[in-house]
């Protein structure tokens, strides 16, 4: 059973740029989550994709989009870069086969993005 | 709206002394109740869950959690603590009230002393 991947591992992107990080779902999982964790805080959800559709998004601004493929693999798009997107960027995937479980999320070791 | 709050955002502790690092949450519905631990630059990995039953659960690495409704708690505890328990620590929570997503803690940096 492969794990969640997660590329590239680190980014530095200067004010403006756009970046696209990659997220490879555990096989047999339908669902993929992204977060963003700020140094010495706990992740914050941006969205999640089910089934190719955004299926619930955090407090984030549109400048933070995501598509998910027919392969349940996924990327975040980054827009506009700011200081503040400086973070650990983190994708769970899961497998919903019901609303209402306690789905449980299986973890990527996550993109370390800087912006200068 | 839910809400989880981790009190301490540093914990020291002797080896083989108990571990215990807390959790509240806010919630109007029934909870799912979740704590993730995460070594430092990796991922987050789930040491526990608990969805419906048993009050009390077991996860690995010998930690367990109590849920525990009339206190909105769910604390985390380890009677021996191990040099690699060293790590951080999330308490998440998810409802019907969050549409299912993970609610998160602060986390709790849980440091061994030799």
């Amino acid at each position: 059973e492969t794990g969640v991947t997660q590329s590239p591992t680190h980014l530095i992107k200067t004010r403006g740029q756009q970046v696209t990080l990659r997220c490879s779902s555990q096989s047999g999982h339908n669902t993929v989550s992204w977060y963003q964790q700020a140094l010495g805080q706990g992740p914050q959800f941006i969205f999640q994709y089910y089934r190719e559709e955004e299926n619930g998004r955090g407090n984030f601004p549109p400048r933070f989009s995501g598509l998910q493929f027919p392969n349940y693999s996924s990327e975040l798009n980054v827009n506009a870069l700011e200081l503040d997107d400086s973070a650990l960027y983190l994708c769970a995937s899961s497998l919903i086969v019901a609303t209402g479980q306690g789905n449980e999320q299986f973890f990527g070791p996550g993109t370390r993005l800087t912006v200068l | 709206a839910q809400s989880v709050t981790q009190l301490g955002s540093h914990v020291s502790v002797s080896e083989g002394a108990l571990v215990l690092l807390r959790c509240n949450y806010s919630s109007s519905v029934p909870p799912y109740l979740f704590w993730y631990v995460q070594y430092p630059n990796q991922g987050l990995q789930l040491l526990l869950k608990y969805t419906t039953g048993a009050t009390l659960v077991k996860g690995i690495n010998g930690f367990e959690a109590e849920f525990k409704k009339s206190e909105t708690s769910f604390h985390l505890t380890k009677p021996s603590a191990h040099m690699s328990d060293a790590a951080e620590y999330f308490c998440a929570v998810s409802s019907m009230d969050s549409n299912y997503q993970l609610i998160w803690g602060a986390g709790t940096k849980l440091i061994i002393k030799p």
